[in-house]
């Protein structure tokens, strides 16, 4: 079954330090992968996608993520953290089923320290 | 361009009623997505409707349903509630009906708590 696993419940980074939030999902084939953010009260914002093709992918926010296919991973990294980066982030998959059905991890709470 | 909107913002209901949801898609989108998220959970998918049928589910029971109107807003119904129903439900509209791949675009959800 297809399943999205993101290690890290909670993690903390001082402003201005890099970021990776860590992503691997499961599934034999690759699907489509996604990162989203959720700031309270908010609902969730795309961040950036990744289908097929170059496998670092640009987002919004000086977001990137890298697909490794190898490592059945996809992770979200960003060079220089501000404190409005705060907030929830969700890695999400979708196979290609015929309709649109996203299957999320569990999260990773970031919490940016001054 | 006005984006996804959810009614109510938050809810209150004992266990055994029934509520119901709502969402406005975003202008154009023909595709409606409810998802059912715990606290301390990623979003799980309950059902997608597209011009107004049902065309896919997730593992909910019968007890969720829905239904998408000619305006392509769309209702979440949930009956003989749970305390385990309680959860923040998100709509996500999004055009198009190539399957996987579109963006999904999140209403900020409504909160259920169930007593």
């Amino acid at each position: 079954a297809q399943s999205v696993t993101q290690p890290d419940i909670h993690i903390t980074v001082s402003e201005g330090a890099s970021l990776e939030l860590r992503c691997n999902y499961s599934y034999g084939a690759t699907p489509y992968l996604f990162w989203y953010v959720q700031s309270p009260g908010q609902g969730l914002q795309l961040l950036l996608k990744y289908f097929s093709g170059d496998t670092l992918v640009q987002g919004i926010k000086g977001f990137e993520a890298e697909f490794k296919r190898s490592q059945s991973s996809f992770n979200l990294r960003k060079p220089s953290v501000h404190w409005s980066d705060a907030a929830e982030y969700f890695c999400a998959s979708d196979l290609n089923t015929g309709f649109q059905k996203l299957v999320f991890g569990t999260g990773t709470r970031l919490l940016v320290s001054p | 361009e006005t984006g996804v909107t959810q009614s109510p913002t938050h809810l209150i209901k004992t266990r055994g009623q029934q509520v119901t949801l709502r969402c406005s898609s975003q202008s154009g989108h023909n595709t409606v997505s409810w998802y059912q998220q715990a606290l301390g959970q990623g979003p799980q998918f309950i059902f997608q409707y597209y011009r107004e049928e049902e065309n896919g589910r997730g593992n909910f029971p019968p007890r969720f349903s829905g239904l998408q109107f000619p305006n392509y807003s769309s209702e979440l119904d949930v009956n003989a509630l749970e305390l385990d129903d309680s959860a923040l439900y998100l709509c996500a509209s999004s055009l198009g009906s190539s399957g996987s791949g579109d963006e999904q675009f999140f209403g900020p959800g409504t909160r259920l708590t169930v007593l």
